[in-house]
């Protein structure tokens, strides 16, 4: 079937103003993982869900991110009050296990 | 928590020649090595992955090596191909630990000139 879909592809917001990136998962993956990628860099963990259960957010860089996936499928990643250094490139991945993940072709943010 | 660190960061070899990227990382606990792929513009694509129970893995052209004692793995690319050319990244994790987070490189940059 299909792969990992994010929306919108490219994102641009003026500082301070609130944003959401979706993430649809490969259907029937229990796993969900947000990544954050600077550019030049790789990706950096932000957060973990397994079906709605966010098990791990160590990596949400500060409260202003937030993360959910309500009914277990498709996740939203907010971002509220963007600044200049919120730019990067956030990507999704899915999992049937946890361990093996596929990635999403992100959702490339500019914050002006 | 974990830290990997990749080099080199750019590699430029002919079409044809070998290709060999090496990361190291720090959490003896790692136990799952994936590589990823990234074109411009797109989705990392995993390319070949090893678990620490396993000291080589091949596929075709690709091959992954880990050696757990010295905490590093290597990716080996035969028969380069202009094809090859992106951003190639590895990455550790504590699979099964209840933590499935990717700890990656920082990437190689990979130029295969015909």
């Amino acid at each position: 079937g299909a792969g990992v879909s994010q929306s919108p592809r490219y994102k641009v917001a003026k500082r301070g103003q609130d944003v959401a990136l979706r993430c649809d998962p490969i259907s029937g993956h229990v796993s969900l993982f947000w990544y954050q990628q600077a550019l030049g860099q790789g990706p950096e963990f932000l957060t973990y869900f397994q079906n709605e259960a966010q098990l791990d957010k160590s990596g949400l860089p500060s409260d202003r991110f937030f993360a959910e996936r309500p009914e277990g499928s498709v996740s939203t990643l907010k971002i509220q009050r963007t600044q200049q250094e919120d730019s990067a490139v956030y990507l999704c991945a899915s999992s049937p296990s946890g361990s093996i993940q596929y990635f999403g072709a992100g959702t490339r943010l500019s914050v002006l | 928590g974990e830290n990997v660190e990749q080099h080199p960061s750019t590699l430029s070899v002919q079409e044809g020649d070998s290709a060999v990227i090496k990361c190291t990382y720090s959490d003896s606990a790692s136990n799952y090595f994936p590589w990823y792929k990234q074109e411009l513009g797109k989705r990392p694509q995993l390319i070949i992955d090893i678990r620490s129970n396993v000291g080589e893995k091949k596929d075709q052209r690709i091959a992954v090596t880990l050696n757990k004692t010295a905490k590093h793995f290597s990716l080996h690319i035969t028969e380069t191909q202009p094809e090859d050319s992106a951003v190639y990244f590895c990455a550790a994790s504590r699979s099964g630990a209840g933590s499935y987070q990717l700890t990656f490189g920082k990437g190689t940059k990979l130029s295969v000139i015909p």
